[in-house]
């Protein structure tokens, strides 16, 4: 079974500075992992992904995450928050079949102050 | 390239009601997946096709089906409206190779 715990279910940080949004996941076999950005009355935007390979993973608007095994963790980091940035984060799960079906975590607010 | 997309952009329905909800795939994609979201919650996976055939299966009862078409577009089907259905309803599509879904903009469903 799969599952991912996102710890804060709110995040606030002020404009330009760093961005730490923290997932734990649990996986018995090799996890894909996903970061989603979800804006007001919208659907899902993928901001990064972690397949295998490399563990420090880029992604759109300047977002990274780093896939550490040992720590099962896979925290989203952004260096300078923009007020842009403000929305909704999910963390997701997914298995090796194809076209897995994603397990989602809670989600994260992250409000942006000026 | 067209993405994916979805209709309605919004519904309301009465409880016992029976509801279809429509999801056009992305260009090339041959898998679609339903998710529910619930407000102030993360997606639930409710099922996904592959090639016309269901390909895994959520914890949500036989009152929610689907079907894919030859074209590999897609429609959740849900009997019985009950208040507990409230919620967003995401498709994704996805080249079952890649893994990679994206997302259409949902259809929120409203049961009164």
């Amino acid at each position: 079974a799969q599952s991912v715990t996102q710890l804060g279910s709110h995040v606030s940080v002020s404009e330009g500075a760093l961005v730490l949004l923290r997932c734990n996941y649990s996986s018995s076999v090799p996890p894909y992992l996903f970061w989603y950005v979800q804006y007001p009355n919208q659907g899902l935007q993928l901001l990064l992904k972690y397949t295998t390979g490399a563990t420090l993973v880029k992604g759109i608007n300047g977002f990274e995450a780093e896939f550490k095994k040992s720590e099962t963790s896979f925290h989203l980091t952004k260096p300078s928050a923009h007020m842009s940035d403000a929305a909704e984060y999910f963390c997701a799960v997914s298995d090796l079949r194809r076209g897995g079906k994603l397990i989602f975590g809670q989600g994260t607010e992250l409000s942006v102050k000026p | 390239e067209t993405g994916v997309t979805q209709s309605p952009t919004h519904l309301i329905k009465t409880r016992g009601q029976q509801v279809t909800l429509r999801c056009s795939s992305q260009s090339g994609h041959n898998t679609v997946s339903w998710y529910q979201q619930a407000l102030g919650q993360g997606p639930q996976f409710i099922f996904q096709y592959y090639r016309e055939e269901e390909n895994g299966r959520g914890n949500f009862p036989p009152r929610f089906s689907g079907l894919q078409f030859p074209n590999y577009s897609s429609e959740l089907n849900v009997n019985a409206l009950e208040l507990d259905d409230s919620a967003l309803y995401l498709c994704a599509s996805s080249q079952a190779q890649e893994n990679e879904q994206f997302f259409g903009p949902g259809t929120r469903l409203t049961v009164l």
